[in-house]
């Protein structure tokens, strides 16, 4: 069965800086897609970022971009020029194709300012 | 373009009862997804639909079912609650299947309290 890890449940970082959350995956799939949800507190939760699994660019969205290692069943989150407004959970996701969405525990982060 | 709703936003019921919550998608949105979200499990699947029929399906047990309308709502019920219903419910829809190259658009939810 697929499964979805992060590790870091909790994180902090100081405004302005980069950090980066983790997500590992099992599958043995082949063709899938993986995302990153933000989730602000008492928000909805919105799509960061995703990557389809047959594309070996990493995708990136203004601020934020991810490293995909598909040998290594890795898809981190790099969130450079951290600002207030992304403090939040973060949840990685896969999905393979026509099946159910899994996602990980999630990671808080929090905004130092 | 109104974005997904959620009825109702906050919902307490006693154990034994049977509760239904509803989503309306955006419109032109043909699939809707639940979810349910606790502090323990995180996010766990419930089902998905599209054009009426149950495309997928989570590892809940029965007393959790869904439907979908013409108009691409969506309702789920819970019967014979138990305390460990407790969640916030999370609806979102897309266009096409979930989780494909579509991008899902979530609801604020519904904070369902079993006592």
């Amino acid at each position: 069965a697929q499964t979805v890890t992060q590790s870091q449940p909790e994180m902090s970082v100081q405004e302005a800086e980069t950090v980066t959350l983790s997500c590992t995956y099992d599958t043995s799939e082949s063709d899938y897609y993986l995302f990153w949800y933000k989730q602000p507190p008492s928000r909805q939760m919105i799509l960061v970022i995703r990557q389809e699994a047959y594309k070996q660019q990493n995708a990136t969205e203004n601020r934020f971009s991810v490293n995909f290692q598909k040998a290594a069943k890795s898809f981190s989150l790099k969130i450079s020029d951290s600002q207030l407004g992304d403090a939040a959970m973060y949840f990685c996701a896969y999905r393979s194709a026509a099946d159910k969405i899994i996602f990980g525990k999630g990671t808080r982060l929090h905004i130092l300012p | 373009k109104a974005g997904v709703t959620q009825t109702p936003r906050y919902l307490i019921k006693t154990r034994g009862q049977q509760v239904t919550l509803s989503c309306s998608p955006i419109s032109g949105h043909r699939s809707v997804s639940w979810y349910q979200q606790t502090p323990g499990q995180g996010l766990q699947f419930l089902f998905e639909y599209f054009s009426e029929t149950q495309r997928n399906k989570g590892n809940f047990p029965g007393r959790f079912s869904g439907r979908q309308f013409s108009n691409s709502r969506s309702e789920m019920n819970v019967s014979t609650l138990e305390l460990g219903d407790s969640a916030l419910y999370l609806c979102a829809s897309s266009f096409i299947l979930a989780g494909t190259t579509d991008t899902q658009y979530f609801g604020p939810g519904t904070r369902l309290t079993v006592l």
